[in-house]
């Protein structure tokens, strides 16, 4: 089972819509989660980092499960610009099994496209 | 600039030759990861820094691949004997131990 897994869509949805994306993760152990957006061909960049009471920005929703092990992404009113890639990171405090010191991991992330 | 620099942005070269991939990251930024994403594809782990200790390798994908980090400075990805399966967009990000990770713009690499 992969570490961080998002649902690799595309999820096509016409402008004015809500759309979420969940992420699970598997270690118990990880502590704080972030939400990157990836543009077409460009780096990804930090959109919102994930608190336990939840956070909003602007149209930005996010949620954090600790119970269930999943994050969630809610876009209201969405427009063009936001079609991306969004990928879940979940950090891990500590060492992993294999001792290794390594703590952030990236999802694959979640095709978004949002229809004129 | 104060963001993570990558050189070279674009590098094309012939299967079965050695390339050096750069990165500078953000000034005092302890972790530095190096990722590899394939057209279409997510991230890929290669190789995780964090200050002085030894370096997570378990993402480099044949001993082709090696890549070394002074410090907390400027870190080097070395590919010798490249194939066409290395062509991707490399990725170097630098972070505050476990803080989000700022990325560099990527090395475009493309194997004739």
């Amino acid at each position: 089972r992969k570490e961080v897994e998002q649902d690799p869509g595309p999820f096509n949805v016409p402008e004015g819509a809500t759309v979420a994306f969940n992420c699970t993760y598997s270690n118990s152990a990880s502590q704080s989660f972030f939400w990157y957006r990836q543009d077409c061909r460009k780096e990804p960049k930090l959109l919102m980092s994930v608190y336990s009471s939840g956070n909003e920005d602007g149209r930005f929703t996010a949620q954090l499960n600790r119970a269930s092990q999943y994050i969630s992404l809610l876009i209201r009113d969405s427009k063009l610009s936001d079609s991306a890639t969004y990928l879940c990171v979940v950090n891990m405090e500590g060492r992993r099994p294999s001792g290794s010191a390594r703590q952030l991991t990236f999802g694959s992330g979640t095709q978004l496209t949002v229809l004129p | 600039g104060a963001g993570v620099s990558q050189s070279p942005s674009n590098k094309v070269t012939e299967k079965g030759k050695d390339v050096e991939l750069r990165c500078d990251p953000i000034s005092g930024h302890t972790a530095l990861y190096w990722y590899r994403q394939r057209l279409g594809q997510g991230l890929e782990f290669l190789i995780y820094f964090q200050g002085n200790s030894a370096p997570d390798k378990s993402g480099l994908p044949s001993d082709r691949f090696s890549a070394e980090r002074t410090g907390e400075s400027v870190s080097t990805l070395t590919i010798q004997r490249t194939q066409q399966e290395d062509s991707a967009v490399y990725l170097c990000a630098s972070s505050h131990s476990n803080q989000p990770q700022h990325f560099g713009d990527g090395t475009r690499l493309s194997i004739l």
